[in-house]
């Protein structure tokens, strides 16, 4: 098991941009995620996933798209970059409720660090 | 208002001495969840410890401890016995709804603890 694996882990970008990032897990989870994490701020919910084909938006979802065609991948997608969107993109997963577990405990990948110029 | 307060400024324990991070939260859901996850200077988040809204027991992980009290809205982590390696920054989190429903996280701002040797 790999968990849950993110490239690249670091990318710098001129303003304008375009990248996608990736997101894997081979858990079979079917919840995935995507967060920033600036300093002083914590980490703040992007776009969310409850399924394949199911997508939503969190907190903080502009300038971003997302995109949920498997149950293992969940790219996140910069159309234009723009310097304040330099930050640490984390991505997670969890169990669905059609699981026996109770906590919906999320997993993360190890970040991408991502720079704006 | 904030769903989730962290706000001690850094933290120092001696090691082998135990340490309390404090959490609360906001909420007006009766049914959610508390995490707390550690972020080391490698920056990983890592899963520590979960407590449900309606679980009599405080939660317990090895030398990890949560003391929920819930009329006060809190969610202390403690640790017991610091090593060195417990040197991170620590996150509360919440999930609001019930296991399954929702499983969107909000984090504080986060804590961060030093262990003197």
């Amino acid at each position: 098991n790999a968990g849950v694996t993110q490239t690249p882990k670091f990318q710098v970008l001129k303003t304008g941009q375009s990248m996608t990032l990736q997101c894997a897990q081979d858990m079979n989870h079917e919840y995935m995620s995507w967060y920033r994490q600036d300093p002083g701020m914590g980490l703040r919910l992007i776009h969310y996933s409850v399924g394949a084909g199911i997508t939503d938006q969190g907190e903080v979802p502009n300038g971003y798209n997302v995109s949920r065609s498997t149950t293992e991948d969940f790219p996140l997608r910069l159309l234009s970059a723009a310097p304040s969107q330099t930050s640490v993109y984390f991505c997670a997963s969890s169990y669905s409720a059609w699981e026996s577990l109770f906590t919906d405990t999320q997993y993360f990948g190890p970040g991408t660090r991502l720079t704006v110029l | 208002a904030q769903k989730i307060t962290q706000t001690q400024p850094g933290m120092f324990v001696q090691e082998k001495e135990a340490v309390t991070l404090d959490c609360t939260y906001d909420t007006s859901d009766p049914s959610y969840g508390l995490f707390w996850y550690k972020q080391p200077s490698s920056g990983e988040m890592i899963f520590l410890i979960y407590q449900g809204s309606y679980d009599q027991q405080n939660a317990t992980e090895g030398r990890y401890s949560l003391n929920f009290q819930k009329a006060r809205k809190s969610a202390n982590l403690v640790i017991s016995a610091s090593q060195l390696g417990d040197s991170a920054m620590y996150f509360c989190a919440m999930r609001e709804g019930p296991t399954g429903a929702n499983s969107k996280l909000t984090f504080g701002k986060g804590i961060t603890l030093s262990v003197r040797p």
